[in-house]
């Protein structure tokens, strides 16, 4: 069965340093992968997603994420954070051929000093 | 932008009482999720529907149960509440295929 990995539980970093978020797969064939970000109190917004191609996707609010098949990874990127980045992210793969299900991470919590 | 809503914000109910929770999405499409969030846990999928009246159980249907009479809307009913459905609730929809889910902002349910 798919699995999708978030070792970090959570996660701070000073405003301006660069953020690097981890997200390891489990999945048979070439997976769907997405990077979801959860404000407090709001649903989950898309940041970026993967479905073939260039393996370097670029995203909303800065964001980038890296698809590397050999490591089975998709981290998140941005080189400089922003207090207002603060939140919790999600990184889930999708499956092929089931009604586009989604299997989450178990996320990463994001704080940002000043 | 895809407009997914759910209708309360914040919910309390009590032990073996019948609970609804709506969802409506405005964009025609033809999936619909349910999922709840725990902490640690993340989203886990409790049921989908791929189409007007259409379901499938997702990973933990246990004590739920869903319809979709319409297109736009999709409910998840809790049959007989129990404390242990104490969570955020969170609905989605996409069209089909692989595409990106749309959240709506979330229920928090509280059973007493």
């Amino acid at each position: 069965a798919q699995s999708v990995t978030q070792p970090d539980i959570h996660i701070t970093v000073s405003e301006g340093a660069s953020l690097e978020l981890r997200c390891n797969y489990s999945y048979g064939a070439t997976p769907y992968l997405f990077w979801y970000v959860q404000s407090p109190g709001q649903g989950l917004q898309l940041l970026l997603k993967y479905f073939s191609g260039d393996t370097l996707v670029q995203g909303i609010k800065g964001f980038e994420a890296e698809f590397k098949r050999s490591q089975s990874s998709f981290n998140l990127r941005k080189p400089s954070v922003h207090w207002s980045d603060a939140a919790e992210y999600f990184c889930a793969v999708g499956l092929t051929g089931t009604a586009s299900k989604l299997t989450f991470g178990t996320g990463t919590r994001l704080q940002v000093t000043l | 932008d895809v407009k997914v809503t759910q209708s309360s914000r914040y919910l309390v109910k009590r032990t073996g009482e019948k609970v609804f929770l709506e969802c409506v999405q405005d964009m025609d499409h033809e999936n619909m999720f349910w999922y709840r969030q725990d902490p640690g846990l993340g989203l886990r999928l409790i049921y989908f529907s791929y189409d007007v009246k259409m379901k499938e159980k997702g990973d933990i249907p246990e004590g739920y149960s869903v319809s979709r009479e319409k297109k736009e809307r999709f409910s998840l009913i809790l049959e007989s509440a129990s404390t242990n459905q104490t969570s955020m609730y969170l609905c989605a929809s996409s069209l089909t295929g692989i595409q990106p889910q749309h959240f709506g902002d979330g229920t928090r349910l509280s059973i007493l």
